[in-house]
């Protein structure tokens, strides 16, 4: 299967932990972008990487939250001292840079759930 | 800043046909997805519109009005497959895509 893929599917995590997530984009996709969706919320964007360099970062996303994506691949996103409120489902999506109508690729999300 | 609204529920018969309406307003607009949503799993795309006009896939077709700041998902022949979200989001610079709260389609017998 050559979909995004990102693990884990499912984190439980005590507040105040660290977690972090990995994405793998379809493999010639050049952008990769992260979101976050709350029960009955469409999801909400929260960083963007063109190859390695992260383009745009959404004031959403706070320092205790960091994104990287070193060789222009995988993605990882690192959430610092966890709260109860960054309980979500965070999707990551790729797309071509030169893609024909620009269509983001969801992989399955990783569930949050900070006790 | 960028604004999507969309209804966030609607019910409609198995075999009718259904219009789900989105108004959005932003910056810098490329284009206009649609995404449908199943509970608990990933969205999936079903259409992109960048120029005016209708375009149909199959039992889908979506409507963009650039002019207005407004788009349609049409769907017919309704199955009870079909019950799900469907994501209105529009597409701004660096192709950042803003998604509406998502509208919950409740297809009936």
């Amino acid at each position: 299967d050559t979909g995004v893929s990102q693990n884990p599917r499912h984190k439980i995590t005590k507040r105040g932990q660290n977690v972090t997530f990995r994405c793998d984009p379809i493999s010639e996709h050049n952008r990769l972008y992260w979101y976050r969706q709350t029960l009955g919320q469409g999801p909400e964007f929260l960083t963007y990487f063109q190859n390695e360099a992260q383009l745009e970062k959404s004031r959403l996303l706070s320092d205790r939250f960091s994104a990287e994506r070193p060789k222009g691949s995988f993605s990882t996103l690192e959430i610092q001292r966890t709260e109860q409120g960054d309980s979500a489902m965070y999707l990551c999506a790729s797309s071509l840079e030169a893609g024909p109508r620009g269509e983001q690729f969801f992989g399955p999300g990783t569930r949050l759930t900070v006790l | 800043g960028q604004n999507i609204d969309q209804p966030t529920e609607m019910t409609a018969t198995e075999g009718a046909i259904v219009q789900i309406n989105c108004t959005y307003q932003t910056s810098g607009f490329n284009g206009l997805f649609w995404y449908q949503q199943h509970a608990g799993e990933a969205p999936t795309f079903l259409s992109y519109n960048v120029l005016d006009g209708l375009e149909e896939k199959g039992r889908f077709s979506s409507f963009l009005s650039r002019s207005k700041g407004y788009s349609y998902l049409l769907l017919k022949e309704l199955q009870m497959k079909d019950s799900a979200s469907y994501l209105c989001a529009a597409s701004g610079g660096y192709q950042k895509v803003t998604f509406g709260i998502g509208t919950k389609l409740q297809v009936i017998p």
